[in-house]
């Protein structure tokens, strides 16, 4: 079983939808969850970091831990063409160097 | 603004070549990493060094090799590439005293093809 579990999609949106994305995960010393971006032809980039359960609204972005379930969310409203990109969850523990990334979601978002 | 420098964006290589990745970063960072990312595997971490000339084996080591002799530097060898080889590598840094909980900034990456 994979330490992070995540649906690579495709996913597929008209513009304005609510999208929602999810990971699950099997390790419970995981205390920080992230969600990056990453374009087509580029290194991925940081779009939300979360500590521990809880929400955080950056925006159109909401991102949701529950660690009870050792679920995370990230959810988009008015979604864009330009949010069409890949989605990677990634969670790392404390007193570590690594950082364990989900397969990532692809997202298309159609005008 | 912050970068994080793959030299070799795409690379066609022959079965058994040594093949040099090279990285470099410009913000100072103390911690570097090499993972390779594949469809439906996400990105698997390969090697990591938390100074110079210090490094770490990641997850999936075997058939690879860094070199960390400046800070700013981060280097993956394939000694004998394979074609199992083939793969997207992304370099990474983060500042030091983050540890599990800081930023990673990667590079564009470096789209190896082994024939």
């Amino acid at each position: 079983q994979k330490e992070v579990e995540q649906d690579p999609g495709p996913l597929s949106v008209p513009e304005g939808a609510i999208v929602s994305l999810n990971c699950t995960y099997s390790n419970s010393a995981f205390q920080y969850f992230m969600w990056y971006r990453q374009y087509s032809r580029k290194g991925p980039e940081l779009l939300m970091y979360t500590y521990s359960s809880g929400n955080k609204e950056d925006g159109r972005f909401t991102a949701q831990v529950d660690k009870s379930s050792k679920y995370i969310s990230l959810f988009i409203r008015d979604s864009q063409p330009s949010d069409s990109a890949t989605y990677l969850c990634a969670m790392s523990g404390t007193g570590g160097f690594k950082t364990i990334f989900g397969a990532g979601t692809r997202l298309f978002v159609k005008a | 603004d912050v970068k994080v420098t793959q030299s070799s964006r795409y690379l066609v290589k022959r079965t058994g070549e040594k093949v040099f990745l090279e990285c470099v970063q410009d913000m100072d960072h103390e911690n570097m990493f090499w993972y390779r990312q594949d469809p439906g595997l996400g990105l698997r971490l390969i090697y990591f060094s938390y100074d110079v000339k210090m490094k770490e084996k990641g997850d999936i080591p075997e058939g690879y090799s860094v070199s960390r002799e400046k800070k700013e530097r981060f280097s993956l060898i394939l000694e004998s590439a394979s074609t199992n080889q083939t793969s997207m590598y992304l370099c990474a840094s983060r500042a030091h005293g983050t540890s599990g909980t800081g930023e990673l900034f990667f590079g564009e990456g470096s789209r190896l093809t082994v024939l």
